[in-house]
């Protein structure tokens, strides 16, 4: 266990589904981040909060809806999915201040396919 | 905006073979620099990270980098790889915005017995 569970583990979901996944941190970490991994390309930054509050949006589509509803949990909210979206969903955590990031403990992500 | 050069995609070496993976970024300023490595199915987990001082960091699994602040770059080293070592590595800086991370894409490494 790394400190940052991620729930579920794997996930097959129809395009007009919707679903939901979940990040919970054991750290005290005030930083927490969704990422994407898809094959052959390199991690993609999707969405940032710092203490609850969203600081970074990377152009994501709104068809992937954030939520952090305290310092601990982080949610990704999925709907209306494309089968280009299936790719592994990372969450990680950090601890930040005014001039440093501490590092990144990562959950070991949410497979997740798009049918 | 900052940027990570790993120039190095696929890495393949004999076991006892010594490792270099190169690491790149692009920022004038102060810097915080890290090593994460990704073992077949399992999460990215820290290798070791570089604040300040020594610019010689060890980290786990005997597994070291250098700062060279000349040149950029954090290259990431070990002595004598073993077959448990095949995974895919990633550097990453932390520049300016201290909320997040900017990784590289990556360096697979491939040790054959």
């Amino acid at each position: 266990e790394t400190g940052v569970t991620q729930t579920p583990r794997h996930l097959v979901m129809g395009m007009t589904n919707k679903k939901s996944l979940k990040c919970e941190q054991h750290l005290g970490h005030n930083a927490m981040y969704w990422y994407k991994q898809s094959a052959k390309k390199p991690l993609e930054l999707m969405f940032v909060y710092n203490f609850k509050e969203q600081t970074e949006n990377n152009s994501v589509p709104s068809r992937f809806s954030p939520e952090c509803p305290n310092s601990s949990h982080l949610f990704l909210h999925l709907h209306t999915l494309q089968p280009e979206d299936s790719a592994l969903y990372l969450c990680a955590s950090s601890q930040v201040d005014r001039v440093s990031n501490y590092g990144y403990t990562f959950g070991s992500g949410t497979r997740l396919t798009v049918v | 905006a900052q940027s990570v050069s790993q120039h190095n995609h696929h890495v393949i070496l004999s076991e006892a073979a010594s490792l270099e993976l190169g690491c790149n970024y692009s920022y004038g300023g102060t810097v915080n620099l890290f090593w994460y490595v990704q073992y077949p199915g399992q999460h990215l987990q820290l290798l070791l990270k570089y604040f300040s001082g020594d610019p010689l960091v060890k980290g786990i699994k005997g597994f070291e980098a250098e700062f060279i602040k000349s040149k950029f770059s954090f290259n990431l080293r070990k002595p004598s790889v073993q077959w448990s070592d095949t995974a895919e590595y990633f550097c990453a800086v932390n520049t300016g915005t201290a909320s997040k991370l900017t990784f590289g894409t990556g360096t697979r490494l491939q040790v054959t017995l």
